[in-house]
């Protein structure tokens, strides 16, 4: 069975310019996450959906950060326009269910220069 | 909202035991998760306890004290490989069942 994917693994950008993340989960996983890592931390929550509902958005930046999962399966996160700060690893994450335990993507790193 | 605290780096000897403890402040205990992720890579499953106690899993087992707010993963037999980050991830009941996790224990593996 195939795991997380993501797309692009790496990307290097300027700042000002935008930049999109894409994420295939777990066939069947009903539950998707959008973590940011920065290096030596451990994973934060940027938004969560419930199949196509985002149900807990309250970490995502709104004003720079925006998220969708069309039809209940890919999900797309970009940032626009990217600032210094968001140099960091995107990670996506799906579940079966939100008691689920998480599966990982190997993620998308971020660096804007 | 929930204070999760484990230690930053730890450093063992191959074939040694290793004990990483983490410790949890939370209103509302739904359950504790242990990954494991190694340098550039995506973080594994290793355990998951809801119930006080001990849950072995061949070289890993993971304690859970829920009145102390306390678990620790326990590595045996310690190999090169196992050197890697370990992050303690608590999930909180009542709403978005959203595991939060801590900053991660660094773990190093020396001959």
């Amino acid at each position: 069975e195939a795991g997380v994917v993501q797309s692009p693994r790496y990307k290097i950008i300027e700042k000002k310019q935008p930049v999109a993340f894409w994420c295939n989960p777990i066939s069947g996983h009903n539950t998707l996450y959008w973590y940011l890592q920065n290096l030596g931390q451990g994973p934060e929550l940027l938004i969560r959906y419930e199949n196509e509902e985002a149900v807990d958005d309250s970490q995502l930046p709104k004003d720079r950060f925006s998220a969708e999962r069309l039809k209940g399966v890919d999900s797309t996160l970009k940032i626009q326009p990217a600032e210094l700060g968001d140099s960091a690893v995107y990670l996506c994450a799906s579940s079966l269910s939100q008691t689920g335990e998480l599966f990982f993507g190997e993620g998308s790193r971020l660096t804007v220069l | 909202g929930q204070n999760i605290d484990q230690p930053t780096e730890m450093t063992a000897t191959e074939g040694a035991i290793v004990q990483i403890n983490c410790t949890y402040q939370t209103s509302g205990f739904n359950g504790l998760f242990w990954y494991q992720q190694h340098a550039g890579e995506a973080p594994t499953f290793l355990s998951y306890n809801v119930l006080d106690g001990l849950e072995e899993k061949g070289r890993f087992s993971s304690f859970l004290s829920r009145s102390k707010g306390y678990s620790y993963l326990l590595l045996k037999e310690l190999q090169m490989k196992d050197s890697a980050s370990y992050l303690c991830a608590v999930r909180e009941r009542g709403g978005s069942y959203i595991p939060t996790f801590g900053r991660g224990t660094s773990l190093i593996v020396h001959p």
